[in-house]
């Protein structure tokens, strides 16, 4: 089973300024990865898939890169509305597919 | 739209069964990769059982297999969960997820249902 470890676990930032999400694959995943958003009390919503593409009406200032191993969720100037539980997932070796365990973006 | 709506959750002794449905609308189902999520109480996400859009195959993961049977009824637009000999560990919300079928390596999944809660208790 691949283990997806996302760091950190809590990210602290102020509306408006750059957080950078980082996620790493215990194996190659190539580009099979993927990030959700997850608000409280909301279910999933998927953001990026391919490692940086973003899915339909997902805004620009969500952006992803990486591959085989090491990939990073930017978001480039955050909203108030972006203050959520973001987590990566690998869709290379199955099952199971994996998901990380989770970075919470904060309200510094 | 596309909606799923999950349904048969509850609160469930040690050693005993649930069956979850999940329904969809909004889109072809028929056509797609179904999945179950899980999230217990406070933690993150984690793949239950996956199934092929036609149904004949089906994915578990381990400690999960032999106790939980996935299934689905295109006829119905609706998926299912049959779990049994449940265990305290079982406890969480169930996601019914869809996969978006824009990656040929595996599920992407681009719309979920709001859950609904199992817990295993005595």
């Amino acid at each position: 089973e691949i283990v997806m470890t996302q760091s950190p676990a809590t990210l602290s930032v102020s509306p408006g300024e750059r957080a950078t999400l980082s996620c790493r694959a215990s194996q190659s995943v190539a580009s099979n990865l993927a990030w959700y958003q997850q608000r409280p009390g909301q279910a999933p919503r998927l953001l990026i898939y391919g490692a940086s593409i973003r899915a339909t009406n997902i805004p620009a200032r969500f952006s992803g890169s990486g591959s085989v191993t090491e990939f990073t969720l930017t978001i480039s100037s955050l909203q108030s509305e972006d203050f959520a539980v973001y987590y990566c997932q690998q869709y290379n070796n199955w099952p199971p597919w994996t998901f990380g365990q989770g970075t919470k973006v904060e309200i510094k | 739209e596309v909606q799923l709506l999950e349904s048969g959750g509850g609160l469930i002794l040690p050693g005993g069964s649930l069956r979850l449905s999940c329904a969809g609308s909004g889109f072809t189902f028929s056509r797609y990769a179904m999945s179950w999520v899980r999230q217990a109480p406070g933690k993150g996400l984690e793949w239950v059982s996956g199934i092929t859009d036609n149904g004949d195959s089906t994915y578990y993961r381990d400690s999960v297999k032999g106790r939980f049977t996935i299934s689905r009824d295109n006829s119905k637009n609706t998926l299912y969960l049959q779990m049994d000999s449940l265990t305290a560990a079982d406890t969480a919300l169930y996601y019914c997820a869809k996969d978006s079928s824009v990656a040929a390596a595996g599920p992407v999944f681009d719309s979920w249902g709001q859950g609904t809660l199992v817990s295993v208790s005595s």
